[in-house]
């Protein structure tokens, strides 16, 4: 039973542009998000979050939008740069102090 | 610097083996994690501490065991290897809310 799942495998974008990450989740319970990122042979790196009591959370170039009743929240990259390229996971956290549970991951690759 | 640490970087193991992932932190956080990336399946939990001296079942616990004698180290052990338990393993560290997870860089296991 995947609770968080990112149906994208992949997504490639032009530098400069914008890159849109999509992650929807079952579990009605989850009230806190998160997106990493992982570099090849590196490990993943906290990126952004989001509390259920927002729908939006921006930090520089990256904001996080989240729509509770769709169960959906996204990941914006603009400018999109070619160092941007990874892999993003989504995950989500049912109550404070519980354990993360991680979507299957999206390859983004910016290509100059 | 402060961090984790991860033990071998990579290994190649006949199956049936026995084998100890090592994993160490030196931020003084309470909780430690393992994880198995896959393709496609993204991250998934295989134990978890919330402290030393206690340890619980993630997603994913069968054929691993982990112990946490203190603090700052979280081993985790295949009893008897089996080729289903190639994978990249992840340990991760929090000190607060879960969401401020830290990873190390990873072990890559390859089981023959």
């Amino acid at each position: 039973d995947q609770q968080v799942k990112q149906n994208s495998p992949s997504l490639s974008v032009q530098e400069g542009r914008i890159s849109i990450l999509n992650c929807d989740y079952t579990n009605s319970m989850f009230d806190y998000f998160l997106w990493y990122k992982k570099y090849p042979a590196e490990g993943p790196t906290f990126l952004i979050s989001i509390s259920s009591i927002k729908d939006k959370n921006e930090d520089g170039r990256f904001t996080v939008f989240l729509n509770k009743s769709a169960k959906h929240l996204s990941l914006h990259i603009v400018p999109s740069q070619p160092g941007d390229s990874a892999v993003y996971f989504c995950a989500a956290e049912a109550t404070s102090g519980s354990r993360l549970t991680f979507g299957e991951g999206t390859q983004l690759t910016v290509n100059p | 610097i402060a961090g984790i640490t991860q033990a071998p970087t990579s290994q190649i193991l006949a199956a049936g083996r026995r084998m100890t992932l090592r994993c160490t932190q030196d931020m003084r956080h309470n909780a430690m994690y393992w994880y198995r990336q896959d393709l496609g399946l993204g991250l998934r939990l295989i134990h978890y501490s919330n402290t030393a001296g206690t340890t619980g079942k993630g997603e994913v616990p069968d054929g691993y065991s982990v112990s946490r004698a203190n603090t700052d180290d979280f081993p985790l052990t295949l009893a008897s290897a089996v080729p289903s338990q190639t994978s990249v393993y992840f340990c991760a560290s929090s000190g607060g809310r879960v969401n401020e997870q830290f990873f190390g860089p990873g072990t890559r296991l390859t089981v023959l």
